[in-house]
């Protein structure tokens, strides 16, 4: 099974729509993040929490919100989508002393969205 | 900001040869680089982790130096292969502890 698991892997909304990506993970890690991957402008960080307790603005945070259920669960929710928010959407988990070295992270298979 | 480079945008080679992929960083003050790949369609999967303090790291056929004065690192894969066409994106952790930058990847393609 999938370290970093999304879901839905793949949506079509219209403007104007709720949506919201989950993310789940088995790996134990209290780091969890959402970036958004856009041709040409590579991975850009949208939130990230390092705990429960802490949720942290990143470079786009504009027009999202997140909610970090548990040490194991981060969704991601866009209030009322627009068109330029169509992207791949990752998830990513790191921890301070994960296998594989100091604040490595690991990344879902990512959720294609397309808002119409 | 904190600012990644990775030149060139895509590459084509043939089977065998062996290639260097670059990454570039404007801010020095880095904790650590991390090296991916990410196959069409799918997630990112980590390939190499070198912290700050570290020159460099090998797994397999790959070998990541870090040059942090310079605001370098390089991505060494020795003898390439047909599977080995995917994009490959660095990502540097800092100047600020919180934040992860991405490079806009080179798309590197093998032919056999």
């Amino acid at each position: 099974d999938a370290d970093v698991t999304q879901t839905p892997r793949n949506r079509i909304t219209k403007t104007g729509k709720r949506i919201m990506l989950e993310c789940s993970q088995t790996k134990g890690h209290d780091r969890m993040y959402w970036y958004r991957q856009d041709p040409g402008l590579g991975l850009r960080l949208i939130y990230y929490s390092f705990d429960v307790k802490d949720i942290n603005k990143g470079e786009i945070s504009d027009g999202y919100s997140v909610s970090r259920q548990a040490q194991a669960k981060f969704s991601l929710s866009l209030e009322s989508a627009i068109p330029n928010q169509t992207a791949l959407y990752f998830c990513a988990t790191s921890d301070l002393s994960g296998q594989g070295g100091y604040n490595e992270q690991f990344f879902g298979p990512g959720t294609r969205l397309t808002v119409l | 900001k904190q600012e990644v480079t990775q030149i060139p945008a895509a590459l084509s080679v043939p089977e065998g040869e062996n290639l260097v992929l670059n990454c570039s960083f404007t801010d020095s003050a880095i904790y650590n680089l991390q090296w991916f790949r990410q196959d069409p369609g799918k997630g990112l999967t980590s390939l190499l982790l070198i912290q700050s303090s570290q020159r460099e790291q090998t797994s397999g056929r790959l070998n990541a130096s870090l040059d942090k004065s310079s605001g370098r690192s390089t991505l060494y894969i020795a003898a390439s292969q047909p599977g080995d066409s995917a994009t490959y994106l660095c990502a540097v952790r800092g100047p600020n502890f919180n934040k992860f930058y991405f490079g806009s990847g080179t798309k590197l393609n093998v032919k056999p």
